[in-house]
């Protein structure tokens, strides 16, 4: 299995661009989600998915959009991009989502923003 | 809401030495505690992790501690290798999200550890 994968690894937006995000698992988990990661600071969870076609905000969603056709594949969409959204995204995938169950992360992308 | 506060920010220590990392949640709720390392470029990646009904786990040289009354729980690494070197951070889940069954994994800020060799 390949895991948590994420797509592209770094990436430079200018203010107002729109760009989607990529994150694809392979280990038919029914929950995913997205998180941003800011220096100096632990993630923050911005959606996740619970199963193919439900979605939920977390924590900071705005400036964000994301959907879920496929169990396989989660993408996250950044509509107009702000300063504000520099940051490294991780995409992550468990299972069921139970209480007590570990999430699986990607590798990341790095978002800059100018 | 769950809130984490992660000590210290950052760690140096030399091969050999211990370390210890804590952590503190506010949701007496709170049943399950992951630590996290990241490497450089890379995703957190599950280390160890404790349920809220044991008070210790070990993994080799990793250890976990739980104290459900204080609320706290710490991370120690002990006989440290420049391997060791990363980014830690802790984890908390909270039954109470919205009133689903989700658990919402709140991060501590992390703790970059640094072992000189």
């Amino acid at each position: 299995n390949a895991g948590v994968t994420q797509t592209p690894k770094f990436r430079i937006l200018k203010i107002g661009q729109s760009m989607t995000l990529q994150c694809a698992q392979d280990m038919n988990h029914n929950y995913m989600y997205w998180y941003r990661q800011d220096p100096g600071m632990g993630l923050k969870l911005i959606y996740y998915s619970v199963g193919a076609g439900i979605t939920d905000k977390g924590e900071v969603p705005n400036g964000y959009n994301v959907s879920r056709s496929t169990t396989e594949d989660f993408p996250l969409r950044l509509e107009l991009a702000a300063p504000s959204q520099t940051s490294v995204y991780f995409c992550a995938s468990n299972p069921s989502g139970r209480r007590q169950e570990t999430q699986y992360f990607g590798p990341g992308t790095r978002l800059l923003v100018l | 809401g769950e809130n984490v506060e992660q000590h210290p920010s950052t760690l140096s220590v030399q091969e050999g030495d211990s370390a210890v990392i804590k952590c503190t949640y506010s949701d007496s709720a709170s049943n399950y505690f992951p630590w996290y390392k990241q490497e450089l470029g890379k995703g957190p990646q599950l280390i160890i992790d404790i349920r809220s009904n044991v008070g210790e786990k070990k993994d080799q040289r990793i250890a976990v501690t739980l104290n459900k009354t204080a609320k706290h729980f710490s991370l120690h690494i002990t006989e440290t290798q420049p391997e060791d070197s990363a980014v830690y951070f802790c984890a908390a889940i909270s039954p109470r999200a919205g009133g689903t069954s989700y658990g919402k994994l709140t991060f501590g800020q992390g703790t970059i550890l640094t072992v000189h060799p």
